[in-house]
Parts: structure tokens; sequence; C-alpha cells
């Protein structure tokens, strides 16, 4: 069954720290790949996307995430966070097979310290 | 440029009444798909619209909820006789073949 696997639940950096959050897809072929940030209350804002082609993406705020075929993983990073960073991310696959439809990892709470 | 714009933002609903939420989608757009968030947790896929049909509802419960995408107005997500369960944020997205806008949100409570 198709899944996208997000490991770490928490992370907690330091304001000025790199930042990677993981995201792993379980899928046969290769799907569309995603990004969004939740801040508390909110709705869901789409940091970056990919669907072919250079397989490092550069988003807003800061943000680019790699494919990595072979890992089947699409990675998230920021070389400095900020604290206006802290939020929720979710990796998300768009999915082809008969219907088009999203499948969303269960979400990366980021926590940034002063 | 408007994207998709869900209504209400907030809904307070008594256990076992009617909660009725509207997303009308990106114009132009003709795929709509509607997602739950319980609190703490992930989105989950709920149920894929088109246009006077239902494509893939099978991330919806079986009973009480029920969705809409009619050829003129908004597509509708019905939930009846609530209970406190339903609590959750509802997002509703429209696509085009390759990419989804999600709406800002439907926060229902039921009290």
């Amino acid at each position: 069954a198709q899944s996208v696997t997000q490991p770490d639940i928490h992370i907690t950096v330091s304001e000025g720290a790199s930042l990677e959050l993981r995201c792993n897809y379980s899928y046969g072929a290769t799907p569309y790949l995603f990004w969004y940030v939740q801040s508390p209350g909110q709705g869901l804002q789409l940091l970056l996307k990919y669907f072919s082609g250079d397989t490092l993406v550069q988003g807003i705020k800061g943000f680019e995430a790699e494919f990595k075929r072979s890992q089947s993983s699409f990675n998230l990073r920021k070389p400095s966070v900020h604290w206006s960073d802290a939020a929720e991310y979710f990796c998300a696959v768009g999915l082809t097979s008969g219907t088009y439809k999203y499948i969303f990892g269960t979400g990366t709470r980021l926590k940034v310290l002063a | 440029n408007a994207g998709v714009m869900q209504n209400p933002r907030h809904l307070v609903r008594r256990r076992g009444q009617e909660a009725r939420l509207r997303c009308s989608p990106v114009k132009g757009h003709s795929h709509v798909y509607w997602y739950r968030q319980l609190p703490e947790e992930g989105l989950k896929f709920m149920v894929y619209l088109q246009k006077e049909n239902i494509i893939d509802e099978s991330g919806m419960p079986k009973e009480r909820f029920s969705a809409e995408f009619p050829k003129e107005g908004p597509s509708i997500l019905r939930i009846q006789q609530v209970v406190r369960g339903d609590s959750a944020a509802y997002f509703c997205a429209s696509s085009t073949d390759r990419e989804a806008f999600f709406g800002q949100g439907t926060r229902l409570t039921v009290v």
C-alpha cells in the first residue's frame, strides 16, 4: 500500500542551526512530492513541490528539498532556522494510479529555541 | 485570484445535530478532495469528487458522512448526528492534474 513516513514526530533546533526533516514514501512509480507547513490553527501553506527534472528543489522561506529516487526520500532542509519557522511540517505525495489523490505523512513538529 | 474558499471557518454543533461544511474550489477546477485532521494528527484523505460524481470515498466513515459536488455551487461535506469524535479540522482541496490547492479549513467542535 502507498504510504508516506515522517519518522521524526518532534524536532527541536536552536535558532540559526541547520534543519533537515525526513520524508520517505512507498510507491511503485515516482510520485509528485510536496512539503507543506502548518502554523497552529491555520491551513496548509505549500513550501515546495517536485514533479520531475532537477532533483534539488528550491521553495519559499529559504527551504529546499532533494528527491532521491534510490532512497525513496524527499527530505526538507534549511541552512539556518528562524524562530518563525516553528510549525508543523507535512510531506505529501500525489498519486496518479487510478485516481489522483494526496497521501500525507503524519507530520513533524518543529520547535525553535532562541 | 480566489483560492479555495471554505466556510464556515469555525462551526460549533451539539451532539446529534447536523454539520454542513462548504468548499468552493478554485475557478475552473473540477476535482475536489476532503481531508480530516484530528487534533495532533496528520491529514487523512476522506473523499475525492468530480462534478456530480464521487470518484473515491475510501476514506469516508461508512455512516453519517456524505459528500457531494453538484454541477452548480460548492462541494458540501455533510455530517449527520455529530458526535464528539467528529471534532476536527476539515480541509478541502481542489486540483489540476498534478497539484492540489488547499483551503483554510473548517474547525468543527462538537459540544
